[in-house]
């Protein structure tokens, strides 16, 4: 059984450009999470998100960031018109439901130049 | 509003010197606690869920304990290799799992 899968492990953006991070959960999990962590930092929640819902996304900022789980396909965090405040690691977590344990996928290390 | 707390922030111990780390939870009715190691550049590996007050797991030389207020991750003869950052997190009452800043843990040889 495969573990979160994230991709690209690492990604260079120059500002204004667009960033797509995609996140394959473990399989059988439907409960997605994005956590944002900037170095020397802990996680910060970004958005909660079951099959084709958007369950919590109190995190996340309203502009340029948005957040998808598709019924089928991986969940797709992108960020528009990236910013140098924007670099950090992304890291995506799923669980079997709201309740139980979440396991992380190896994060995306985004920067910004 | 629900709230995840751990101490200390930074803890530096010897080989061999066992200790404990805490975490403190405000939470509306707890439906599980979680702990988890991180080490840095990587993502955070599942440990641990507590369900219920005066439940125990153990894995090697750590034992997790839970309260009704707080969790206690106990560190028997720590070795250098147990350096890393310990987060732990629970289920809020709006069903997102909400994590602790995390204790950073260095074991010196």
């Amino acid at each position: 059984n495969a573990g979160v899968m994230q991709n690209p492990r690492h990604l260079v953006r120059r500002r204004g450009q667009e960033a797509r991070l995609r996140c394959s959960p473990m399989k059988g999990h439907s409960h997605v999470y994005w956590y944002r962590q900037l170095p020397e930092e802990g996680l910060k929640f970004m958005v909660y998100l079951q099959k084709e819902n958007i369950i919590d996304e109190s995190g996340m900022p309203k502009e340029r960031f948005s957040a998808e789980f598709p019924k089928e396909g991986p969940s797709i965090l992108r960020i528009q018109q990236v910013v140098r405040g924007d670099s950090a690691a992304y890291f995506c977590a799923s669980s079997l439901t709201g309740n139980t344990e979440a396991f992380f996928g190896q994060g995306t290390r985004l920067t910004v130049v | 509003e629900d709230q995840v707390t751990q101490s200390p922030e930074a803890l530096r111990l010897q080989e061999g010197e066992s200790s404990s780390l805490n975490c403190s939870y405000t939470v509306s009715g707890l439906r599980g606690l979680f702990w988890y190691r991180q080490d840095p550049g990587k993502g955070p590996e599942f440990l641990f869920t507590l369900y219920s007050a005066g439940e125990e797991k153990e894995k090697e030389r750590l034992k997790a304990t839970l309260t009704k207020k707080e969790s206690f991750l106990h560190i028997t003869a720590p070795k250098p290799e147990d350096s890393a950052t310990y987060l732990c997190a629970v289920p809020s009452s709006r069903d997102k799992v909400i994590f602790g800043p995390g204790t950073s843990l260095s074991v010196i040889p």
